[in-house]
């Protein structure tokens, strides 16, 4: 079992709202990867954060947004919820720097958009 | 194209079985991630590698960085091993992971 949880597990959301997920990361680790898997599909990669900064992002809109917090836990926000937002949503902890370590994944946070 | 694909994309093995997942991948990696996820949704980490083997319990995993080439084998398949295998890499300097297509694996009593 990793030291990475999310919360909440489990959320349902109406269109036009706004959502926050939470990822605490491992200890050690300062990096944390968001993911988003739709149902039947592989993870596509949203952004990482890095020591409180974006370290890179993949192709999803602003109202995607981020941030990582000085014990390297980390936030996902998304604005204006679209049906199509529906998916799980993992985030991912590792250690970058000299050393890559083993990414170490959350339960996942299962968004439902209605 | 995707860079990473996977076979087979579905697999069923009686308990016993020895069973293999391939990886193979398009683009220069840093290391390569098996990863086991189960109806559920949560993501285990089986491997990290960039070279040569690596093997736990009952799991041995494989890579051929000249080939671009991974493996997964599973010795003595149980039920419990039921899930998604997904392989991912690290490419290059980048730090997200880029994922495969998935081998759902089925096994049975």
């Amino acid at each position: 079992e990793t030291g990475v949880t999310q919360s909440p597990t489990h959320l349902i959301k109406t269109r036009g709202q706004q959502v926050t997920l939470r990822c605490s990361s491992q200890s050690g680790h300062n990096t944390v990867s968001w993911y988003q898997q739709a149902l039947g599909q592989g993870p596509q990669f949203i952004f990482q954060y890095y020591r409180e900064e974006e370290n890179g992002r993949g192709n999803f809109p602003p109202r995607f947004s981020g941030l990582q917090f000085p014990n390297y836990s980390s936030e996902l926000n998304v604005n204006a919820l679209e049906l199509d937002d529906s998916a799980l949503y993992l985030c991912a902890s590792s250690s970058w720097g000299r050393l890559r370590t083993e990414a170490f994944f959350g339960q996942g946070t299962r968004l439902t958009v209605v | 194209k995707n860079e990473v694909e996977q076979s087979p994309q579905n697999l069923t093995a009686q308990e016993g079985e020895f069973i293999t997942i391939n990886c193979s991948y398009s683009v220069g990696i840093s290391a390569l991630h098996w990863l086991q996820q189960h109806p559920g949704g949560g993501i285990v980490s089986l491997f990290m590698l960039s070279s040569g083997k690596k093997k736990h319990g009952r799991l041995i995993a494989t890579i051929n960085i000249q080939e671009k080439h991974s493996s997964l084998h599973i010795t003595a398949s149980h039920p419990r091993d039921s899930a998604v295998y997904i392989c991912a890499l690290y490419t290059g300097t980048a730090s997200k992971l880029t994922f495969g297509t998935g081998t759902r694996l089925q096994v049975t009593l």
